[in-house]
C-alpha cells in the first residue's frame, strides 16, 4: 500500500517568514495530493490539493508543488502570521481516475508549525 | 447543510465495554471513511466504504466493524474496547464536488480506562 512520509515533524518560524512542508510519497500510481490544516481540537480542513498533471498550484500565500519523477511534494506558506499556527498533514490517494469519486487517502505524520509574533 | 455529523463527541468507557459511533453526511458522497489520529502518527483508516453496500478494511482494522446503513450512515463498532484504542476518531466522506475533497467530522475523543 502507500506510504507517505512528512518532514519536518515541527518547523517554528517568525512572523512574515516562509514555511516549507515536505512530503514523500511511495506509490506511484497516487494522482491526488490535498493538503489539511487541523487547528487545536477541531477537524482537519483541506486547504490545497493538485492533480498529477499539475506541476505547481497557487492560492494567494500557500502553495504546493509536485515532483512526480522524484514522488514528492511540498507545501510552501509565505508571509506567515499566528493564525498559521496549527498541524499540517500530507496525503495522497489514486482519488482522480477518470472522473470516480473514490479514494481512500494516506496521510503523512503531521507537522506542527508554530509562527512566532 | 449540516456537512458530515458525528456522535458522540466525547466518550470514557471501561475495557471491554462496547460502543459504536456514529456517522451520518448529507452532502450524497458516495464514499466514507473512519481514521483514527494518535499523537505523531497522522490519521490512519480503520475501515472504509467505496460506495452503499461495501466495507473493505484499511489499516487498521483490528478490533472495530464497521456498518454502512444506507447512503448516508457508516458506523463504527468497538466490540470489547482495549486502552490502546484510546484515540480521536473522524469520520469522512468523499464525492464529486467539484475536487475529490475530504469532508470530515468533528472528531469523537474516545478514552479507554
Amino acid at each position: 500500500g502507500e506510504n507517505v512520509e512528512q518532514h519536518p515533524s515541527t518547523l517554528s518560524v517568525q512572523e512574515g517568514d516562509s514555511a516549507v512542508i515536505k512530503c514523500t510519497y511511495s506509490d506511484s500510481a497516487s494522482n491526488y495530493f490535498p493538503w489539511y490544516k487541523q487547528e487545536l481540537g477541531k477537524r482537519p480542513q483541506l486547504i490545497i490539493d493538485i492533480r498529477s498533471n499539475v506541476g505547481e498550484k497557487k492560492d494567494q500565500r500557500i502553495a504546493v508543488t509536485l515532483n512526480k519523477t522524484a514522488k514528492h511534494f511540498s507545501l510552501h506558506i509565505t508571509e506567515t502570521q499566528p493564525e498559521d499556527s496549527a498541524v499540517y498533514f500530507c496525503a495522497a490517494s489514486t482519488a482522480w481516475a477518470g472522473g470516480t469519486s473514490y479514494g481512500k487517502l494516506t496521510f503523512g505524520q503531521g507537522t506542527i508549525l508554530t509562527v512566532h509574533p | 447543510n449540516a456537512g458530515v455529523t458525528q456522535t458522540p463527541k466525547f466518550q470514557v468507557l471501561k475495557t471491554g465495554q462496547s460502543m459504536t459511533l456514529q456517522c451520518a453526511q448529507d452532502m450524497n458522497h458516495n464514499s466514507m471513511y473512519w481514521y483514527r489520529q494518535d499523537p505523531g502518527m497522522g490519521l490512519r483508516l480503520i475501515y472504509y466504504s467505496a460506495s452503499e453496500g461495501t466495507t473493505d478494511k484499511g489499516e487498521v482494522p483490528n478490533g472495530y466493524n464497521v456498518s454502512r446503513l444506507n447512503k448516508r450512515e457508516f458506523s463504527l463498532r468497538l466490540e470489547s474496547a482495549a486502552p490502546s484504542q484510546t484515540s480521536v476518531y473522524f469520520c469522512a466522506s468523499s464525492g464529486w464536488d467539484g475536487y475529490y475533497g475530504y469532508t470530515f467530522g468533528s472528531g469523537t475523543r474516545l478514552t479507554v480506562v
